[in-house]
């Protein structure tokens, strides 16, 4: 069935540093969603793409997807403690209203 | 604004007793409605979906069921409860698919389940 990973499992970075989060789908993708759940929270919608190749930015977070719509990236620069807590990738399920999320990445900063 | 509502927040069940978690949306009409599970410490399980009133989507068989009794209110139960049924269940909301094509999820703030 049609999944979707991520890599790394866990990161813990000091304050200030890069963090990068890889999503990779097991089949095409009409958009990607990232969700970020802060501990004991539960998950926020972040950004949608949609067109091949897209980047957008927030702030200090960069999303990229993928030319084949595959795989996707979220890149946070200069951490902060309050980039702490697991990452979500998530593709729409083939012909039905499901999304399937990936595994996740959780974020560890230190101050 | 949409809002969504879960409760109760937290609760401690023992195990062989029924449970019922409800869910509801504010602010929208016929959204897709979403169960989910979260082991500790882990990913989002996909439990039960709805895209109208009395259709239920089952995505893993279990001890649990879904009913939708109106447009806006989700509701989970089980008839008895079993230790693995501990978790945090969440209900999400995306636009209907009689709205451009626009699926992120919006979640409500979870109950904490646990059985003992």
């Amino acid at each position: 069935g049609q999944q979707v990973m991520q890599i790394p499992q866990y990161q813990h970075v000091q304050e200030g540093e890069d963090f990068t989060t890889y999503c990779n789908s097991s089949t095409t993708l009409s958009n990607i969603q990232w969700y970020k759940q802060r501990p004991g929270g539960h998950p926020v919608f972040l950004i949608q793409l949609v067109k091949s190749g897209e980047v957008k930015k927030q702030k200090r977070l960069t999303f990229q997807f993928g030319e084949a719509k595959k795989n996707s990236s979220l890149h946070i620069t200069a951490t902060q403690t309050t980039d702490v807590g697991t990452y979500f990738c998530a593709g729409p399920s083939y012909n039905t209203d499901k999304l399937i999320f990936g595994t996740g990445t959780r974020l560890q900063v230190f101050p | 604004s949409q809002t969504i509502h879960q409760w109760p927040a937290t609760l401690v069940q023992p195990v062989g007793s029924p449970l019922s978690l409800e869910c509801t949306v504010e602010g929208t009409s016929n959204p897709n409605l979403y169960w989910y599970r979260q082991a500790a410490g882990r990913g989002l399980q996909l439990l039960f979906y709805s895209v109208g009133i009395g259709q239920i989507s089952s995505e893993v068989p279990q001890n649990l069921s879904a009913s939708r009794p109106q447009d806006r209110q989700f509701i989970l139960s089980s008839k008895k409860l079993l230790l693995s049924d501990s978790g945090f269940y969440l209900c999400a909301w995306s636009p209907g698919t009689s709205r451009p094509k626009n699926n992120e999820q919006f979640f409500g703030p979870g109950t904490r389940l646990t059985v003992l």
